[in-house]
């Protein structure tokens, strides 16, 4: 399966600050990429679906001006927490999708972990 | 969507096989049903997916009930490597976005020694 890969691994920042977060397909050309957050204890909650070259779709009641997604290759894509905030701290994974739909497998990083002082 | 419901957890011994129930009683005959897994602070992980017919790979086994309102995950031995959340989720067909992913609260698998 797909190798993906997310950088940093765990991030600590000031209140008010932006923080950014890439995820990597390391061996495979991800169209569809996904953003997921996860609060502890919860579920993983779908922040967002970015497309290659276009512009990324939010879920409902996740701000896109908050959560500045890029997605300028096949094999990259970056999520920016901008002004963050206590509430902002969570667990941040990406995955990858690729074009069959529902019968694809969809192949996660391992997580970025932020903490917001 | 089509929900599915999982027990909140459940417990195994090790090398003993360990069988994840998950109904899905209002599954659209196009969907096809998924199951990941999550350790500990990690990203979730594909186990296996299926959508009429019983399936096998090197993680696990999916037995599908014949009216599809029901699924079975099948671990043969247990380890301790397999504590996990396991997650059942119903991919597209229903009009939603064919890639989604929808997580529900999953099952806790705990392995005893």
């Amino acid at each position: 399966g797909a190798v993906v890969s997310q950088h940093p691994s765990r991030v600590i920042c000031k209140s008010g600050t932006s923080v950014k977060i890439e995820c990597r397909s390391l061996d495979f050309q991800a169209t569809t990429m996904f953003w997921y957050r996860q609060f502890p204890k919860k579920s993983l909650m779908l922040m967002a679906t970015s497309n290659e070259g276009s512009k990324a779709t939010y879920e409902q009641g996740v701000e896109k001006d908050k959560f500045l997604i890029n997605h300028a290759s096949l094999t990259l894509s970056t999520l920016t927490v901008t002004s963050a905030h206590p509430e902002d701290s969570s667990f941040y994974i990406c995955s990858l999708a690729g074009t069959s739909g529902r019968t694809d497998t969809q192949y996660f990083g391992p997580g970025t972990r932020l903490t917001v002082l | 969507d089509a929900k599915t419901t999982q027990p909140n957890s459940m417990e195994s011994n090790e090398e003993e096989p360990v069988h994840l129930p998950c109904n899905h009683s209002t599954i659209s005959g196009t969907d096809y049903i998924h199951w990941y897994r999550q350790l500990p602070s990690q990203g979730p992980e594909y186990v296996i997916h299926g959508l009429t017919s019983n399936v096998n790979n090197r993680m696990a086994s999916l037995a599908i009930a014949e009216d599809r309102k029901s699924s079975t995950l099948i671990l043969h031995r247990a380890t301790l490597r397999d504590a996990a959340v396991y997650y059942c989720i119903l991919l597209g067909g229903s009009g939603g976005s064919n890639y989604k992913l929808t997580f529900g609260k999953g099952t806790l698998l705990t392995v005893n020694p």
